[in-house]
């Protein structure tokens, strides 16, 4: 079946660093990918997402693109804030099923020091 | 528009009671889903409708769960009798079309 594998946490930064989250996926079709931010007591909320090979999904400063000879979508940000502290999500929808239900990664907690 | 609307937010219940947790989709959108997220397990689908009608359901852990969606407004999930081991969140999402999935802010379970 599919699945997504994310690195462990947490990731601690100094605000002003570069992040980078790792994202592997498998998938048996030809799957969308997304990345989901989840602050404190509040449900998820989409990211960003790409839809095809090489492409490059962007929002507040991250960007993630996909790369299916690496099954590979992972989340960069050149310079993180303290407001981005949160659990970031790595997912995947397999389209090609008609399946529009998300597997989940671990999740990766974020912590940004002032 | 308001959002994913799910109620209670916070349940705090004692092992064998009924628990019944509801949402509200989005207007216009077709698919309604549940996930449950815990430390253990992380997010997991649990079961999920499109135009009201259940597609997935392998993800319900066991007959004490159950999960109708009488109508495009409206859904539930039920757990009978509870146990300890249900303690967690339960999100609700929904989605239009090709669109993204739009989270409700879930309703954190505790079973005593």
């Amino acid at each position: 079946g599919d699945s997504v594998t994310q690195m462990e946490g947490p990731v601690t930064l100094s605000e002003e660093a570069f992040l980078t989250i790792n994202c592997t996926y498998t998938a048996t079709g030809y799957p969308s990918l997304f990345w989901y931010v989840q602050y404190p007591g509040e449900g998820l909320q989409l990211l960003l997402k790409a839809t095809k090979a090489d492409d490059k999904g962007s929002n507040k400063g991250f960007e993630a693109t996909y790369r299916k000879e690496t099954t590979s979508f992972h989340l960069e940000k050149g310079s993180v804030q303290v407001s981005d502290s949160a659990v970031y999500f790595c997912a995947l929808s397999d389209m090609d099923t008609g399946r529009r239900a998300l597997t989940f990664g671990s999740g990766t907690r974020l912590q940004v020091q002032p | 528009d308001a959002g994913v609307i799910q109620s209670p937010r916070h349940e705090v219940t004692e092992m064998g009671q009924e628990v019944t947790l509801r949402c509200k989709p989005i207007s216009g959108h077709d698919y309604l889903f549940w996930y449950r997220q815990t430390m253990m397990r992380g997010l997991e689908l649990l079961i999920y409708f499109n135009n009201n009608v259940p597609i997935d359901d392998s993800g319900m852990p066991e007959d004490r769960f159950s999960a109708k969606m009488p109508n495009a407004s409206f859904s539930t999930l039920k757990i009978q009798p509870s146990e300890p081991r249900d303690s967690a969140v339960y999100f609700c999402a929904t989605l239009r079309g090709l669109g993204e999935q739009f989270f409700g802010p879930g309703t954190r379970l505790t079973v005593l």
